[in-house]
């Protein structure tokens, strides 16, 4: 059982160039998430997702994008990448609501993106 | 808004020694309260969770919780610490809308043999 994976799990990217990151989930869970963790800032939401074709902003949501084609992902995308979002991005996943019957969250492995 | 709060960055305690990593906390309504451990290099993984009724709550690899309203504190204890329990630890709770977490900053655990 694979849970969450994230694909790259590394890339370096040149200022203003664009890349995509990929969530798969194998869980049929319906809420999918990105965060962001900084040192010093702990984990941020950036976008989430509550079902097949839904997205919504999170704290920091400028300067990516989302999509949620299918219930198994979820991809997160910057279309000018800038030092700013040097970062290590978490996706995770969780069946229910976090304050509805107490659905935990899944994470992935972690994705370390260096902007230079 | 609803926030969590960790004030210690970092707490250092020898093995053996019994450990508290502090959370507290400042939402609307009934307060869902989880802790998180995050293992270098890994993504995070759920340890435990106050939803209603005890206050001591108990979790994974020994781990419990003590979740007290008047101090709106959730801290993560164990009575006896471990080399391996060194970690990142994360407090959260839902966001106002209940369709996410938010997260503390994190404390860093260092248990020394």
């Amino acid at each position: 059982n694979a849970g969450v994976t994230q694909t790259p799990k590394f890339r370096v990217l040149k200022t203003g160039q664009s890349m995509t990151l990929l969530c798969a989930q194998d869980m049929n869970h319906e809420y999918m998430y990105w965060y962001r963790q900084d040192p010093g800032m702990g984990l941020r939401l950036i976008h989430y997702s509550v079902g097949e074709g839904t997205t919504a902003k999170g704290e920091v949501p400028d300067g990516y994008n989302v999509s949620r084609l299918k219930k198994q992902n979820f991809l997160l995308g910057l279309e000018s990448a800038a030092p700013s979002q040097t970062s290590v991005y978490f996706c995770a996943s969780s069946y229910l609501r976090t304050t509805a019957n107490t659905g935990e969250l899944f994470f992935g492995e972690g994705s370390r993106l260096t902007v230079l | 808004a609803q926030s969590v709060a960790q004030p210690e960055d970092q707490v250092n305690v020898a093995e053996g020694n019994p450990l508290t990593v502090k959370c507290t906390y400042s939402v609307s309504g009934n307060p869902y309260l989880f802790w998180y451990v995050q293992y270098p290099n890994r993504g995070l993984q759920f340890l435990l969770k106050y939803i209603t009724g005890d206050n001591l709550v108990k979790g994974s690899y020994g781990f419990e919780a003590e979740f007290n309203k008047s101090q709106t504190s959730f801290h993560l204890k164990k009575p006896s610490a471990l080399v391996s329990d060194s970690a990142l630890y994360f407090c959260a709770a839902p966001n106002q809308a209940g369709t996410a977490l938010i997260f503390g900053k994190g404390t860093t655990l260092s248990v020394s043999s």
